[in-house]
């Protein structure tokens, strides 16, 4: 699976939109863009996921750069539940083992 | 609820001590996976599981067993823990191989070995 790079920390203010960005440049043409969060120490939480075409769903958007080598995940409106640690992952379908790959993600803080 | 659940979520063990930790599935799904969780050293696959009765290792399956009777099952078993066996440990599943959806995790297993 391809590596990703993200900044170690960003913060926002509350009610703000939060944009998280993740570079990926040495994603292969099969492999998708995943986002992930974690809570303090609460598992992993699904957050969003696409190949090519920006994505929505009612947590998140992700906007995937036209040559895939970087992303931006947004999050509209920032809450202070929001603030945790955002864990970019890019993982191809094939393959026996369905792992993910976590990097050391970006810790988002929000502020009051 | 779809969910998947970890017990116990705190236990605290001697060196030797053989153990288990459970995870269970309500979601029919065919992949299941255990990770374990250390400062410096992030999320890390110790064992998966494709489907019922096949299993193989992760990058840190050193020192643990699985088993993979039932479907919705997927214990994590520590024959003799040790010390550097301390960790949270979260297990994982997904409807299967090439899914596209997200994975479910559970709540985490904070483990202590003494």
């Amino acid at each position: 699976d391809a590596k990703t790079t993200q900044p170690p920390s960003m913060d926002c203010a509350e009610g703000r939109a939060a944009n998280l960005p993740c570079n990926h440049s040495t994603i292969s043409g099969n492999e998708y863009v995943y986002w992930y969060r974690q809570i303090h120490s609460q598992g992993p939480q699904y957050i969003i996921h696409g190949l090519k075409n920006n994505e929505t769903n009612e947590m998140a958007s992700l906007i995937i750069t036209e040559d895939r080598k970087s992303s931006t995940l947004i999050l509209p409106h920032a809450t202070l539940r929001d603030t945790a640690v955002y864990y970019c992952i890019v993982r191809a379908y094939t393959g026996a083992n369905s792992k993910l790959t976590f990097g050391k993600g970006i810790t988002l803080s929000v502020r009051p | 609820e779809a969910q998947v659940t970890q017990n116990p979520r705190y236990l605290i063990t001697v060196t030797g001590k053989k153990l288990t930790v459970t995870c269970s599935q309500n979601m029919n799904h065919e992949y299941m996976s255990w990770y374990r969780q250390d400062p410096g050293l992030g999320l890390r696959q110790i064992y998966y599981s494709m489907n019922v009765e096949v299993t193989d290792k992760g990058d840190v399956p050193e020192g643990y067993k699985v088993s993979r009777k039932e479907k919705r099952n997927f214990p994590l078993i520590l024959e003799s823990p040790s010390p550097n066996q301390t960790s949270l440990y979260f297990c994982a599943s997904t409807p299967g191989q090439g899914a596209r959806g997200g994975y479910t995790f559970g709540s985490g297993t904070r483990l202590t070995v003494v």
